[in-house]
């Protein structure tokens, strides 16, 4: 079946650490997006790539990376320098080019604690 | 700044009973999407409404959009508890990402 697998689901990071949360789609989209939710909050853009080899920061870009090697998939890194990644890490993908609806489609999401 | 506002952000209803929630936004945008997120889960799509006038239906849930007015309505009806969960209206202003509204948490009382 088509859709956006996210990996791990649930993910314990000791302070200090990098860990990187993986997205891959087979739905042929050529954007991708990574957001983050705060308990009881709405969804803030950190991330996004509409081409291969190329992503833009979003809202909230500063102690997170990214890379967009292949089409079909999104990495996003959670750095040290991310003060408070305790969240909720959604991945989500779109069609551009072409007659669409421009939905988002969404993984399952990661949860990210920070011990 | 481009704002998208829902009302109200919190709704405790009774079985059987109808209501709507309204999405308010602040720039030009000729699309709206509407999400449900279930807790602990992700977001699923519910409606896509890409025009002025534009209505769509699907069970209890009926979504509306007059672009004119910059708002978007989701209206419920005879509610029933399968329906509790946090509702996220979206609008795609144009050359821009996807800007979500704060939610609103609906909960189905029997």
């Amino acid at each position: 079946d088509g859709g956006i697998t996210q990996s791990p689901k649930y993910l314990f990071r000791k302070e200090g650490q990098n860990v990187t949360l993986s997205c891959e789609q087979n739905l042929n989209h050529d954007a991708m997006y990574w957001y983050r939710q705060d308990p009881g909050q709405g969804l803030r853009l950190i991330y996004y790539s509409q081409i291969v080899n190329d992503f833009q920061k979003g809202d909230i870009a500063e102690g997170y990376s990214v890379s967009r090697e292949k089409k079909e998939s999104f990495p996003l890194t959670v750095t040290s320098a991310q003060k408070n990644p305790t969240a909720f890490y959604l991945c989500a993908s779109s069609m551009i080019a072409g007659a669409n609806t421009g939905e988002l489609f969404f993984g399952e999401g990661s949860r990210l604690t920070v011990l | 700044e481009l704002k998208v506002e829902q009302n109200p952000l919190f709704l405790s209803m009774q079985e059987g009973k109808n209501y709507t929630i309204y999405c308010n936004y602040s720039t030009t945008s000729d699309r709206l999407y509407w999400y449900r997120q279930d807790p602990g889960k992700s977001l699923e799509s519910l409606f896509v409404l890409l025009s002025n006038g534009a209505v769509k239906q699907e069970g209890r849930l009926m979504a509306s959009l007059d672009t004119k007015a910059r708002l978007s309505t989701l209206h419920i009806t005879a509610a029933v508890h399968d329906l509790s969960a946090t509702y996220f209206c979206a609008v795609v202003p144009y050359g821009q990402n996807f800007v979500f509204g704060p939610g609103t948490r609906l909960s189905v009382l029997p």
